[in-house]
C-alpha cells in the first residue's frame, strides 16, 4: 500500500514552453503533498508544501508563479514548470501523506520526474 | 531552525562488510527521525523510522537507534550486498504531516 506515482518519468522540452508534472497517491488520500527538487549528486530542496483545496506554500527563493501547484483533490496534485528554462532542468520528486490507512508521520514518495530544458 | 548532517561518502565497501553511516541532527522539539533510501534512477523509498529517544528502526538488516543524548541516528548494517549499493538520506520531521527536513545523502558503493 502508500503507492505514489509520477508522470511523466521523463520530459524534454524546448525553452519557453510549459511543463506539467503529475502526482497522484494511488491507494490512500494525501491530504498533504510536497514537491522537491532534486540536483545531481545533491539532496532534495523542499519547493512547496501541497494541501488539498488551498493555495501551496512556497520555500523561501521558490518563484510562486514559475512553479505553479495545484492540488485540486485528495489524490491529485500538479506542479507545472512554466517558461521552462535549462536551469530548470532537474529531477523532481513528489511526496504525500496520507489519511486514515497508512502511517502518518510518513511521507510516501513518488519515483520522480527528469526535466530537461533545451 | 532544523538541520540533519551525515557523512560525506561517497563510502565504498566491499561485500559482506559492516557498514555505518553517521547521521546527526538539530531540532527544537522531538522530531522523528527517518533513513530514505534512493537506488539509481528512482526516488526515495523509506527505510526505516523510529519516532522516540531509544526507539530503534529496522529494516532489510539495516538498524538505527533513536539517540536523544547524542542527537544521532547512526545507520548500521552488519553485511551489506551489492544491491544496497545506493544514496541513503537521513531526515526528520517535527510532528506527523509536516515537511521533512534532509541531510546532505550519502552515497554507498558495494563492489563485490
Amino acid at each position: 500500500g502508500a503507492v505514489v506515482s509520477q508522470h511523466p518519468s521523463r520530459v524534454i522540452c524546448k525553452s519557453g514552453t510549459s511543463v506539467k508534472i503529475e502526482c497522484r497517491s494511488l491507494d490512500f488520500q494525501a491530504t498533504t503533498m510536497f514537491w522537491y527538487r532534486q540536483f545531481p549528486k545533491k539532496s532534495l530542496m523542499l519547493m512547496a508544501t501541497s494541501n488539498e483545496g488551498s493555495k501551496a506554500t512556497y520555500e523561501q527563493g521558490v518563484e510562486k508563479d514559475k512553479f505553479l501547484i495545484n492540488h485540486a483533490s485528495l489524490t491529485l496534485s500538479t506542479l507545472t514548470v512554466t517558461s521552462a528554462h535549462p536551469e530548470d532542468s532537474s529531477f523532481y520528486i513528489c511526496s504525500a501523506f496520507g489519511a486514515s490507512g497508512t502511517s502518518t508521520d510518513t511521507q510516501y514518495f513518488g519515483p520522480g520526474t527528469r526535466l530537461t530544458v533545451l | 531552525g532544523n538541520s540533519v548532517t551525515q557523512m560525506e561518502g561517497p563510502v565504498t565497501l566491499s561485500e559482506e562488510a559492516f557498514l555505518t553511516i553517521n547521521c546527526t541532527y538539530t531540532a527544537t522539539g522531538y522530531p522523528s527521525l527517518f533513513w530514505y533510501v534512493q537506488y539509481p534512477g528512482e526516488g526515495l523509498q523509506l527505510l526505516l523510522k523510529a519516532t522516540k529517544a531509544d526507539d530503534k528502526g529496522s529494516n532489510k538488516g539495516f538498524e538505527a537507534t533513536y539517540r536523544k543524548e547524542t542527537t544521532s541516528f547512526h545507520l548500521e548494517k552488519g553485511s551489506v550486498q551489492v544491491s544496497d549499493s545506493a544514496v541513503y538520506f537521513c531526515a526528520l520531521s517535527e510532528a506527523a504531516g509536516n515537511k521533512l527536513t534532509f541531510g546532505g545523502g550519502t552515497r554507498v558503493l558495494v563492489k563485490p
